[in-house]
């Protein structure tokens, strides 16, 4: 039962376009979402996160929006940049854990071409 | 600069033997994981630990070990009961989710295979 899904894989996008990168929950429990970032062989870098209070959150290029009757987040990254080539994950944690529990999905591969 | 250091950042394991991964942080912070992550999948939890002495399995605990003796320490051993330790194994740490949302920070991974 995958409760946090990426459903693209991969994607690419043209130096200076934008970026979508989406994720679908299925858990209505999950109170606090984020993104990281991976390059091959090293750890995930935590990139951006919101609360479910909010619908937005803003940070330099990177802006992630919560539809939380949707159940779904996006992260957008403008303009994108050769150097934000990498894995993104999106994860999730439930409120009711009382330590961050975080589920993550599969990941997309974001090639970012000159 | 703070941070967490996992080593090694290889590591071969024969058959029946059992091996033990290092995990240091100096963050000063007080809950430390274990993830598993294979190919085109997610990180899975494996441990956790909110407090030194203290620790939980996580979802996929069997065939793994832990201890938390020390705040800035949280070693994993995975033992010959694990029959697939073929992965990319991942430390992190957070401040307490009781204070504030505050993310998890990671080492950068250490890879096991099986010789």
């Amino acid at each position: 039962d995958q409760q946090v899904k990426q459903n693209s894989p991969s994607l690419s996008v043209q130096e200076g376009r934008i970026s979508i990168l989406n994720c679908d929950y299925t858990n209505s429990m999950f109170d606090y979402f984020l993104w990281y970032k991976k390059y091959p062989a090293e750890g995930p870098t935590f990139l951006i996160s919101i609360s479910s209070i909010k619908d937005k959150n803003e940070d330099g290029r990177f802006t992630v929006f919560l539809n939380k009757s949707a159940k779904h987040l996006s992260l957008h990254i403008v303009p994108s940049q050769p150097g934000d080539s990498a894995v993104y994950f999106c994860a999730a944690s439930p409120m009711n854990t009382g330590f961050q529990k975080l589920v993550f999905g599969t990941g997309t591969r974001l090639l970012v071409s000159p | 600069d703070g941070g967490i250091t996992q080593s090694p950042k290889y590591l071969f394991r024969k058959e029946g033997q059992n091996v033990t991964l290092s995990c240091e942080q100096n963050l000063n912070h007080d809950a430390m994981y274990w993830y598993r992550q294979d190919p085109g999948q997610g990180l899975r939890l494996i441990y956790y630990s909110q407090i030194v002495n203290d620790f939980q399995k996580g979802d996929i605990a069997e065939g793994y070990s832990v201890s938390r003796e020390k705040k800035e320490s949280f070693p994993l051993t995975v033992t010959s009961a694990q029959k697939n330790p073929t992965a990319f194994y991942l430390c992190a740490s957070s401040v307490d989710r009781v204070y504030s949302n505050q993310p998890q920070h990671f080492g950068d991974g250490t890879r096991l295979s099986i010789l």
